[in-house]
């Protein structure tokens, strides 16, 4: 079966510091990869989607990168962290085919002071 | 752009009766629509899907509608539980069938009182 893990669970970083999350999938091969950001009480707001290694999309501008050094590996970056990047961080994979479901990770709570 | 919201924030049941949570769409050309479940601190959690073709699907004591007509889709939960208590999100993958992933409504948070 597939699994995604998801990792840190939470982490506080002060402004300006660097940012590495990251993001595998088991079980599955040639996933679409995304990064989902959810503001305390709000919906999902897409960051970045992956159809491929090395292939990234992204869809708002924003203090933040993405990479997809492996088939199903996912990292959200930042060089320097703004006090706005606070938020849940949630990575999902799927399928490929049309209309697809998405699978969550279980999310970063991430905390810049 | 298109969007996908829900008409409220709050919903709170009695344990035992059932819910319904709404959403509206506002994209007319979608054709595949997603109800999530998201416990507190968690990623949320497929729970039934619903292709445009269909007006009705059911799964184990939930049941979705969808109404194209006014654009409007609904959460049905039977016979509540308090494991049913989080924040239920639509979603809607338009009609391209690309690999952007999905828009998600702001969210209905569930209470279910005992």
């Amino acid at each position: 079966s597939q699994t995604i893990h998801q990792w840190p669970a939470t982490l506080v970083q002060p402004v300006g510091s660097p940012l590495s999350l990251e993001c595998t999938v088991e079980g599955t091969s040639n996933p679409n990869l995304y990064w989902y950001r959810q503001a305390a009480g709000r919906g999902l707001q897409l960051l970045f989607y992956s159809v491929g290694i090395g292939q990234i999309s992204s869809e708002v501008p924003q203090n933040l990168s993405a990479s997809r050094p492996q088939d199903r590996q996912f990292i959200l970056s930042s060089k320097k962290l703004l006090l706005s990047d606070s938020g849940f961080y949630l990575c999902a994979w799927g399928t490929g085919v049309a209309n697809e479901k998405l699978f969550f990770g279980s999310g970063t709570q991430l905390s810049v002071l | 752009g298109e969007s996908v919201g829900l008409h409220l924030p709050t919903l709170s049941v009695q344990e035992g009766d059932n819910s319904i949570i709404n959403c509206a769409y506002s994209n007319s050309a979608s054709d595949y629509f997603i109800w999530y479940k998201q416990e507190s601190g968690k990623g949320p959690q497929f729970i039934i899907d619903i292709r445009s073709n269909m007006d009705k699907r059911q799964g184990q004591r939930v049941t979705v509608l969808l109404n194209k007509t006014v654009k409007h889709l609904s959460l049905q939960i039977a016979a509540t539980q308090p494991g049913d208590s989080a924040v239920y999100f639509c979603a809607e993958n338009g009609s391209g069938g690309g690999a952007d992933g999905l828009t998600f409504g702001k969210g209905t948070h569930l209470i279910i009182q005992p």
